[in-house]
């Protein structure tokens, strides 16, 4: 089964600066999908960035970028010039190519941004 | 945003009580989801739809039935709740037709608290 890791609980950032959270998968499939989610105070699920791992360029959506390196299975999550707006829960999250496309997520990182 | 509701937003019951919780989508997608989120575990998938009557189980799904008669309902019942089924539930949909359209987006969510 595919397993989603996220090393670090908690992060914080200087507003104005760059972060990068971290983000690993297991898995022996070659054709899948990575996606990162932000879960603010408000609880809802807003999909930042999604990835396809058969595309070797990396996703970026303005603020955010990733670092996918599909041989060491990482996803990472890079934000630029953090915002206050951006402190809140992100999630690293797998799906499967194919069949169900069931999500596996990550037990998530707390971000916070310092004013 | 996906129009997608979810009801009750809150709900307080007692141990042993049947609870149905809803999740309507106005985008006609193909595949409906149940998660439930709780602290240190990220997201976990306790049912999915991939179309009318067609459901399966998801990693959580002890405790939980599910039933979809219309597209664009999808209906999580506990059956006899329990104080361990304290959580954050929440529905995702996606169009389901391969690719990047498996994305899933999530509803605002429903807390459930079993005393």
């Amino acid at each position: 089964a595919q397993t989603v890791t996220q090393s670090q609980p908690e992060m914080s950032v200087q507003e104005a600066e760059t972060v990068t959270l971290s983000c690993t998968y297991d898995t022996s499939e070659s054709d899948y999908y990575l996606f990162w989610y932000k879960q603010p105070p408000s609880r809802q699920m807003i999909l930042v960035i999604r990835q396809e791992a058969y595309k070797q360029q990396n996703a970026t959506e303005n603020r955010f970028s990733v670092n996918f390196q599909k041989a060491a299975k990482s996803f990472s999550l890079k934000i630029s010039d953090s915002q206050l707006g951006d402190a809140a829960m992100y999630f690293c999250a797998y799906m499967t190519q194919g069949g169900s496309e069931k999500l596996v997520f990550g037990k998530g990182t707390k971000l916070t941004v310092n004013p | 945003d996906a129009g997608i509701t979810q009801s009750p937003r809150h709900k307080v019951t007692e141990t042993g009580t049947p609870v149905t919780l809803r999740c309507h989508q106005t985008e006609n997608h193909r595949y409906m989801y149940w998660y439930r989120q709780d602290p240190g575990h990220g997201l976990r998938l306790i049912h999915y739809s991939y179309g009318v009557k067609d459901t399966d189980k998801g990693e959580v799904s002890d405790g939980y039935s599910v039933s979809r008669s219309k597209t664009e309902d999808f209906l999580l019942t506990l059956e006899s709740a329990t104080s361990s089924q304290t959580s954050v539930y929440f529905c995702a949909i996606s169009e389901g037709r391969g690719g990047l359209s498996g994305t899933q987006y999530f509803g605002p969510g429903t807390r459930l608290l079993v005393l």
